[in-house]
């Protein structure tokens, strides 16, 4: 299977903390994606980043990717409450996306 | 855009009835996609459509299952007959290209006793 596992399963921190949520895959991709889930809510997407690529930024979020160790990190900078939510990798290969397990990320206030 | 529109967002049924979830795209995207989320199996791709056509149904998990999309704007994805083991939510979504970002609908909780 290709899905992703994101490391760790959960995560709680203190608001203002850094996040860091991992994810690894078992198969060549085309690209990877993060995705954020609101407890009760539709996935949300947060970024991409192609398979040539090492690093991407959007604001808060560092992402980065490498291939060799089929592996991803999400980071999340000076977190708030409101980053309170399921995270989740999905890989692509051709043509449809294979989302992983999801990381449960809680930011106390 | 209102986004993607799925109905209804809560279903409450009794075995061995036929459950029909509907879903409507954002106007434009040319690839559906329907997912299963569950505590147990996470969050799995059941089939996903490219110009309203099915292109891989490999994650239907049997007969029960069906989905069509007749036109652009519209799919519906049915089980017949539903067993208490189909609860979970459903999820929409839809996308310019099948490699792209996915724009998810808000879900269907289908709860079947």
């Amino acid at each position: 299977s290709q899905q992703g596992e994101e490391d760790p399963q959960a995560l709680s921190i203190q608001e203002g903390e850094n996040a860091t949520m991992n994810c690894s895959y078992k198969t060549s991709i085309n690209n990877l994606q993060w995705y954020r889930q609101n407890s009760g809510r539709g996935l949300v997407h947060l970024i991409l980043i192609r398979s040539n690529e090492r690093e991407k930024h959007s604001g808060r979020l560092r992402v980065t990717l490498d291939t060799s160790k089929k592996s991803s990190s999400l980071l999340i900078t000076a977190s708030r409450a409101a980053d309170t939510a399921s995270y989740f990798c999905a890989t692509s290969g051709t043509y449809k996306y294979i989302f992983g397990t999801g990381t449960r990320l809680k930011v106390l206030a | 855009d209102a986004g993607v529109i799925q109905s209804p967002r809560h279903e409450v049924t009794e075995m061995g009835q036929e459950v029909t979830l509907r879903c409507k795209p954002i106007s434009g995207h040319d690839y559906l996609f329907w997912y299963r989320q569950t505590m147990m199996r996470g969050l799995e791709l059941l089939i996903y459509f490219n110009n309203n056509v099915p292109i891989d149904d490999s994650g239907m998990p049997e007969d029960r299952f069906s989905a069509k999309m007749p036109n652009a704007s519209f799919s519906t994805l049915k089980i017949q007959p539903s067993e208490p083991r189909d609860s979970a939510v459903y999820f929409c979504a839809s996308s310019t290209s099948g490699i792209d970002e996915q724009f998810f609908g808000p879900g269907t909780r289908l709860t079947v006793l």
